[in-house]
Formats: structure tokens, C-alpha cells, sequence
């Protein structure tokens, strides 16, 4: 059974600082997605990482994958408040097509 | 804009009377999920739909059921919603199976009184 995990479940950070969440995963798969959700709403699609080395950029997120360490890592370069939120890694099961959710990291960035 | 809809988009029924939700999707995909989630928890996956073929995951109480009627349209039914029960309902698509990326609605948070 595949199992997530992601640390820290929370994370309270300054504006201009950096920090990176971590995405261990249990068992072989070569898709991994990071998703962000604001409270009350719906899941936002951030990043598909499709392959081991894969690194993905957007704004003060970056995203990548190691397959062989099962490892995901969603750092953030000079946090701002907007980007306060909860951030969800998911990863496809193999064989079976569906995803499994990680907990879940609630960020909170204050001044 | 294609899209994922879903209604209603707050839905409140009383202990043991059956609710339906309702999904529609515009993007002419081929799978659609329902996942709950409950305050400050992952989203659990119910079931899915690969075109009709209806997949439910092992851990999903009988009490909830699901229809696809055409390629479009999705529902859940809760039969006799609990307490329990109470969460945000969420609907996905995703062009096929393997692993695609899935494209989420905005939500139904229902509530049992």
C-alpha cells in the first residue's frame, strides 16, 4: 500500500525567508503532483513532476523529484503572505490510476 | 472556459434524509473522482468512473453511492447522511487513467444537522 508523508504538517515562516517541505513516498511511482488549497476552497493544481530530476519553477516555488529516494521537496524562496496556504503532494498509485494525498503542510507567512 | 462545475455549492440536510451532489465537466474527460475531505485532512478518494466502468475504492461506507449517466454528469448520493458525513465534497476529471493529471471542481461543503 503506498503510502505519504509530508513534513512539517505546519509551518510558520517570515516574509523573506526561505524553506522547503518535504514528499516521502512508500513505494515506486514516476508521477508526482503538488497542489496548493486556500481555506474554504478547492485544490489548485502547481506542478506535475513526470520524471526522476524532474524540477519545476513558478514564481518563489520550485518543485522536484527523486524517483530513486521516493523524495519530492516543494521549496520556497523569499516567502510573501500571499502565498499562505495549505500544500498538498499527491502521488499516482501504480497500477491502480488514482492518487494518494500527503496530509497536508499548512504554511502561514506573517510579516 | 472548459471546467470542472459542481452543485450545489454549500448543501445542508438533516441526519438520514438521502442528498444528492452533482458534478459536470466540460473538458470531455474520460474519468471523473469524488473525494471527501474533512477540516484539515487530505482528500480521501470515494470512487471513479473510467467512462461507465465504476471503480470504488475498499474503504467506502456502502451508504455512498454514485451515478454517471452520461460523460458529462457525475453524482454522489449519500443515502442517510450522519454526522460524520459532514465534509467538503470534491469532484475531479482526468483525460484517461494512468496517472493524468486531474482538474478539480470547486467543491460542495455539506453540512448534517
Amino acid at each position: 500500500e503506498l503510502k505519504v508523508e509530508q513534513n512539517p504538517l505546519f509551518l510558520s515562516m517570515q516574509e523573506g525567508k526561505n524553506y522547503t517541505i518535504y514528499c516521502n513516498y512508500s513505494t515506486t511511482s514516476d508521477r508526482l503532483y503538488w497542489y496548493r488549497q486556500d481555506p474554504g476552497k478547492s485544490l489548485e493544481s502547481l506542478f506535475v513532476l513526470l520524471s526522476n530530476g524532474a524540477v519545476k519553477q513558478e514564481g518563489r516555488l520550485m518543485a522536484s523529484l527523486d524517483t530513486k529516494a521516493r523524495l519530492s521537496t516543494l521549496h520556497i524562496t523569499a516567502a510573501v503572505h500571499d502565498l499562505s496556504a495549505t500544500y498538498f503532494c499527491a502521488v499516482v498509485n501504480s497500477g491502480y490510476s488514482t492518487l494518494t494525498f500527503g496530509k497536508g503542510t499548512m504554511l502561514l507567512v506573517s510579516p | 472556459d472548459a471546467m470542472v462545475i459542481q452543485n450545489p455549492r454549500y448543501q445542508v440536510t438533516q441526519f438520514g434524509k438521502p442528498v444528492t451532489l452533482s458534478c459536470s465537466q466540460t473538458l470531455n474527460h474520460n474519468v471523473m473522482y469524488w473525494y471527501q475531505q474533512k477540516s484539515s485532512q487530505a482528500p480521501k478518494l470515494l470512487f471513479h468512473y473510467y467512462d461507465k466502468d465504476f471503480n470504488n475504492e475498499a474503504d467506502t461506507p456502502d451508504n455512498f453511492q454514485s451515478r454517471r449517466p452520461n460523460t458529462s454528469f457525475c453524482f454522489l448520493d449519500i443515502r442517510s447522511p450522519g454526522l460524520g458525513d459532514a465534509a467538503m465534497y470534491l469532484c475531479a476529471t482526468s483525460l484517461q487513467r494512468g496517472g493524468y493529471e486531474q482538474y478539480f471542481g470547486p467543491g460542495t461543503r455539506l453540512t448534517v444537522t
